[in-house]
């Protein structure tokens, strides 16, 4: 399957600092990609997605100015946590999905997540 | 619309059978299965289509009643390696639209 990474994995910073987060779809090009926050024993929430060339698409309740987005390959999109908080602390897993011409259907790989942690 | 999943948790001995449940109000185009082991992302295990598509690897297995519009996963002979936790994530469209993860089942296999 196709691959995606993260960087960093975990990043500690202090309050009020922004941090970056990379992800990568390594082998294969991906014109959308998605950012999703999981908490402790929680499900994953879809933040936004984040399209070439053009705005992210948030979901209801995602603050756009503090949760930057940009994409600007097909093969990288960041998401910057601005004036970072403790509640921002959390594990922020980006996906790209990969369209299986053949099947005619979408598979979507998941990066291995950042582990940010705000002091 | 987040699916339904159930139950919530399971604990099996090794060896053992499970079924996990997914299930939505909303007519759906196709359901998604992830593991996700502690610690890391979830890694996609397969994706069934409507139209009552059965799909299995190894002893995993999955179903997809259209009708009912519910997915069930099925671990069988479970192993140790399968612990962890899954998710279903549907979508009404071909293409994502409107995909959403659900709670996810926590799954315990102990020696």
């Amino acid at each position: 399957g196709a691959v995606v990474s993260q960087h960093p994995s975990w990043v500690i910073c202090k309050s009020g600092t922004s941090v970056k987060i990379e992800c990568r779809s390594l082998d294969f090009q991906a014109t959308t990609m998605f950012w999703y926050r999981q908490f402790p024993k929680q499900s994953l929430m879809l933040m936004a997605t984040s399209n070439e060339g053009s705005k992210a698409t948030y979901e209801q309740g995602v603050e756009k100015d503090k949760f930057l987005i940009n994409h600007a390959s097909l093969t990288l999109s960041t998401l910057t946590v601005t004036s970072a908080h403790p509640e921002d602390s959390s594990f922020y897993i980006c996906s790209a999905r990969d369209l299986i011409r053949r099947e005619g259907h979408y598979e979507q790989y998941f990066g291995p997540g950042t582990r940010l942690t705000v002091t | 619309q987040q699916p339904v999943q159930s139950p919530q948790a399971v604990i099996l001995r090794e060896g053992e059978d499970a079924v996990i449940n997914c299930s939505s109000s909303k007519a759906l185009y196709s359901v998604h299965w992830y593991r996700q082991k502690h610690g890391e992302a979830p890694v996609f295990l397969m994706i069934l289509l409507k139209g009552g598509e059965q799909k299995g690897h190894d002893k995993i297995s999955a179903s997809f009643n259209e009708k009912k519009q519910q997915s069930s996963l099925y671990l069988t002979a479970s192993q140790l390696s399968y612990s962890g936790t899954y998710f279903c994530g549907t979508e009404k469209g071909g293409y994502g639209q409107n995909f959403v993860f659900g709670p996810g089942t926590r799954l315990s296999v102990l020696p």
